[in-house]
């Protein structure tokens, strides 16, 4: 149980084209997913929260206009990096959790982006 | 400590042999502990979430102890298998996590 998938499990593009990638609890409904990014060495970032139905919270320094997410429905989010960059170019990885009284987080397998 | 540290950032044992690492976070506005064990090419899996002061989770040969008040938790493995081999990340907080960069383990056959 408890299952997250996430679509693509990589990408490449060109510089200053859109990439949108899917996150989906498979066996349970997520009341909050999140979205991570992992840079070379570093640790997992928070980079948003979101709650299904309404808007998400941003971390800081993190711009919510290139990183647009989308929470339409309990079992689906998506993030799309729009106008991507070579910077962008990371591990991006979604979480979510069932319920507001768990704790845990669980986590899909992520998406290698590289931008040209 | 102002962020969370792993330690260390990588480790070598042999199958058999028993190991264990470290969290360290903040002890300040403490919520929870999170401990997940991340294959390479899979989904990071939850082992424990640790919330009292001396807790102690055991899920088969791994357990997990936590001290709040001193801002450390030790995650143990008793008689590594290959199969152990993983990076293990800890994680600080209830639904805004804070991540170490993980300890990678590997154990030979």
């Amino acid at each position: 149980g408890a299952v997250v998938s996430q679509h693509p499990s990589w990408v490449i593009c060109k510089s200053g084209t859109s990439v949108k990638i899917e996150c989906r609890s498979l066996d349970f409904q997520a009341t909050t997913m999140f979205w991570y990014r992992q840079f070379p060495k570093q640790s997992l970032m928070l980079m948003a929260t979101s709650n299904e139905g309404s808007k998400a919270t941003y971390e800081q320094g993190v711009e919510k206009d290139k990183f647009l997410i989308n929470h339409a429905s309990l079992t689906l989010s998506t993030l799309t990096v729009t106008s991507a960059h070579p910077e962008d170019s990371s591990f991006y990885i979604c979480s979510a959790q069932i319920a507001r009284e768990s704790e845990t987080q669980y986590f899909g397998p992520g998406t290698r982006l590289l931008v040209l | 400590i102002l962020n969370v540290e792993q330690s260390p950032q990588s480790l070598h044992v042999q199958e058999g042999d028993s190991t264990n690492f470290t969290c360290s976070f903040p002890s300040s506005n403490f919520y929870a502990l999170h401990w997940y064990r991340w294959e390479t090419a899979k989904s990071p899996e939850a082992l424990f979430v640790m919330t009292l002061n001396g807790d102690e989770k055991k899920k088969g040969r791994i357990s997990a102890t936590l001290n709040t008040k001193e801002g450390y938790s030790y995650l143990y493995i008793k008689g590594s298998q290959p199969e152990d081999s993983a990076t293990y990340l800890c994680a600080r907080g209830y639904s805004t996590l804070t991540f170490g960069k993980g300890t990678m383990l590997l154990v030979s056959p």
